[in-house]
């Protein structure tokens, strides 16, 4: 499969800005995606980006794609503590046989209050 | 329900025996994907059904895996004389997949297997 890579945790106190990177390596992926995952739950949907665009803002959340160099950030504006959870960049791509999904690591947000 | 659905939440099991996880994924959704996340780690894709194409299987760690889908419905992930090292949190996913559409996975909660 496809190496999608994040760093494990990422630690930061309420009201401050987070900034989740990730590096992917399949440079034909259509859509690039992170889902949030909180304690016990299935993984949701958080936002993602079709791959000719380079950045996608939604509320409290931007998102910049650099197609040159494989690299995928999510930017929580003003993070609060409930956006602790895990996040996970994910990336799309197309096979003979479907659509083929690769999930990072998985990215620890704390929220210190 | 509206939402994918995964049966059990919980197993713990001994080694050796043989587990069944289940899985009905949101109705209409064609295609139909197992992951596994183990404590700490990243999701491992396992298989992938898209409608009545063969399925894409290339995920399956070892011969003990199998996973049945009938139709565009219920799926069933088998695992056969369990290992400890198959402990894990089996995550099953759905989604409509054709051409066009973002490809948003809907994700159910996921069975909890604890091999003893």
């Amino acid at each position: 499969g496809e190496d999608v890579e994040q760093s494990l945790f990422l630690s930061v106190r309420e009201g401050d800005s987070s900034v989740i990177n990730c590096t992917y390596t399949d440079s034909s992926s259509t859509y690039l995606y992170w889902y949030k995952q909180e304690p016990g739950a299935g993984l949701q949907l958080l936002t993602y980006i079709f791959s000719n665009m380079d950045m996608k803002q939604d509320q409290r959340l931007t998102v910049l794609l650099n197609k040159k160099d494989k690299h995928l950030s999510l930017r929580i504006a003003d993070t609060q503590t409930g956006d602790s959870a895990i996040y996970f960049c994910a990336e799309r791509a197309g096979s003979n046989t479907g659509n083929q999904f690769y999930f990072g690591t998985g990215t620890s947000l704390t929220v210190i209050p | 329900g509206a939402g994918v659905s995964q049966s059990p939440s919980n197993k713990v099991t001994e080694k050796g025996k043989d587990v069944e996880l289940r899985c009905d994924p949101i109705s209409g959704h064609t295609a139909l994907y197992w992951y596994r996340q183990r404590l700490g780690q990243g999701l491992e894709f396992l298989i992938y059904f898209q409608g009545n194409s063969a399925p894409d299987k290339s995920g399956l760690p070892s011969d003990r895996f199998s996973a049945e889908r009938t139709g565009e419905s219920v799926s069933t992930l088998t695992i056969q004389r369990t290992q400890q090292e198959d402990s894990a949190v089996y995550l099953c996913a759905s989604s409509l997949d054709w051409g066009g559409n973002t490809g948003e996975l809907f994700f159910g909660e996921g069975s909890r297997l604890t091999v003893l």
